[in-house]
């Protein structure tokens, strides 16, 4: 196993813009979760896939915000006309088909000015 | 709604002591827990899963036990050491395998 990554580790952009960072599971891991944790907080849900189909999608992802995880291996999230509220570190995490261990990448420290 | 609580929310310890930090769950129907270690800007590195037919887990020097009719858990770290020094988060999976997190207890263990 290389472990979940994630790309880019930081980014700072301006209110309005639009980013999209990706997660590479590891590999054989059909499920693929993504969360949101901002500054002393524990990490909160955001939305997972199980293959290609996203499977649940949290309150807390608005319209603003689009996953997706063509042909069932890394993912894509992207947030349009970003706010500062969205300031977190978003963070992938992914599972084994039958297994109960997630295992967490380094996450995305975004920051919006 | 799972709720998850941690206590306390920040402990200060001298090297070498032994301490508990706390988890409590409000729904008992888990199927297992899962604590992390979380380092400052860092990525969440797992420590120990406990399935709901366990009652303790072991690595090293940490141990976790759960007590589900209770719902609670506690991480026990023996010998701490200023390496330990951490926010460590307990969670419980919802549908789905999400998880569902504490809030975390940032450990400072001195030398």
């Amino acid at each position: 196993d290389t472990g979940v990554s994630q790309d880019p580790r930081h980014k700072i952009t301006k209110r309005g813009q639009n980013v999209t960072f990706r997660c590479d599971p590891i590999s054989e891991h059909n499920r693929l979760y993504w969360y949101r944790q901002t500054l002393g907080q524990g990490p909160e849900f955001l939305t997972y896939f199980q293959n290609e189909a996203q499977l649940e999608k949290s309150r807390l992802l608005s319209d603003r915000f689009s996953a997706e995880r063509p042909k069932g291996s890394f993912s894509t999230l992207e947030i349009q006309r970003t706010e500062q509220g969205d300031s977190a570190m978003y963070l992938c995490a992914s599972l084994r088909g039958g297994g109960y261990e997630q295992y967490f990448g380094p996450g995305t420290r975004l920051t919006v000015t | 709604k799972q709720e998850v609580t941690q206590i306390p929310a920040a402990l200060s310890v001298p090297e070498g002591e032994n301490l508990v930090l706390n988890c409590s769950f409000t729904d008992s129907a888990i199927y297992n827990l899962q604590w992390f270690r979380q380092d400052p800007g860092k990525g969440l590195t797992s420590l120990l899963l406990i399935q709901s037919s366990q009652r303790e887990q072991t690595s090293g020097r940490l141990n976790a036990s759960l007590d589900k009719s209770s719902g609670r858990s506690t991480l026990y770290i023996a010998a701490s050491q200023p390496g330990d020094s951490a926010t460590y988060l307990c969670a419980v999976p919802l549908s789905g395998s999400r998880l569902t997190f504490g809030e975390g207890t940032q450990l400072t263990v001195n030398p």
